[in-house]
């Protein structure tokens, strides 16, 4: 059974662009919770997305956003790129609505010039 | 300015030891609890979990105990192995009156286990 799927693995943008990062989960999993991950601030929750709509939201700015689509694949983008978006972002599917346990991807590895 | 990383705390171990990974959690209202060990280019894996109407929880060759009223837990890791180096989270949540926490976990700052052959 395949994991959950985050593109791109890598990717360099400068200050002021915005990114779009995607994520594909598990094969019949419906949640899809976002994580950023930074050597300052640990792994902090961005938000998480059940049939389309968005259930939680942790303390990010405006500037990053989601969505869901039908068929459970997320995608997050960042607007107006700041250096500090520099992180690992983490996508991570759960199996039943809402269950705890997160399946994590590999992460997509955003770096800001 | 310039952010400051989190300066996490190591554990270095011969291989064959046991282990012990504490982690103090911040929300006393949690009951759900959650051990993830992050490789190095890899996306955090779930090792254990443990809700609050228990205080020990054992799996293979890993062992979590809970201690509600220090906010304490703790990973125990019998034999360790060079493949458990690694970080290792610790995770909480509280569920909603549904029993689910939409997908919403509050983690650790982590431990480097390093492991010697």
């Amino acid at each position: 059974k395949a994991g959950v799927t985050q593109t791109p693995r890598y990717l360099i943008k400068t200050r002021g662009q915005q990114v779009t990062l995607s994520c594909s989960p598990i094969s019949g999993h419906r949640s899809v919770s976002w994580y950023q991950q930074t050597p300052g601030q640990g792994l902090q929750f961005l938000f998480e997305y059940f049939s389309e709509t968005q259930r939680n939201k942790g303390n990010f700015p405006g500037r990053f956003s989601g969505r869901q689509f039908s068929n459970s694949r997320s995608e997050m983008n960042v607007s107006t790129l700041e250096l500090g978006d520099s992180a690992l972002y983490l996508c991570a599917s759960t199996g039943r609505d809402g269950a705890n346990v997160l399946t994590f991807g590999a992460g997509s590895r955003l770096t800001v010039l | 300015g310039e952010s400051v990383g989190l300066h996490l705390p190591t554990l270095s171990v011969q291989e064959g030891d046991n282990s012990i990974i504490n982690c103090a959690y911040s929300n006393s209202a949690s009951d759900y609890f959650i051990w993830y060990k992050q490789e190095s280019g890899k996306g955090p894996q779930f090792i254990i979990d443990i809700r609050s109407n228990m205080d020990k929880r054992q799996g293979q060759r890993v062992t979590v105990l809970l201690n509600k009223t220090v906010k304490h837990l703790s990973l125990q890791i019998a034999a360790t192995q060079p493949g458990d180096s690694a970080v290792y989270f610790c995770a909480e949540t509280l569920s909603n009156a549904g029993g689910t926490s939409y997908g919403k976990l509050t983690f650790g700052q982590g431990t480097i286990l390093t492991v010697h052959p």
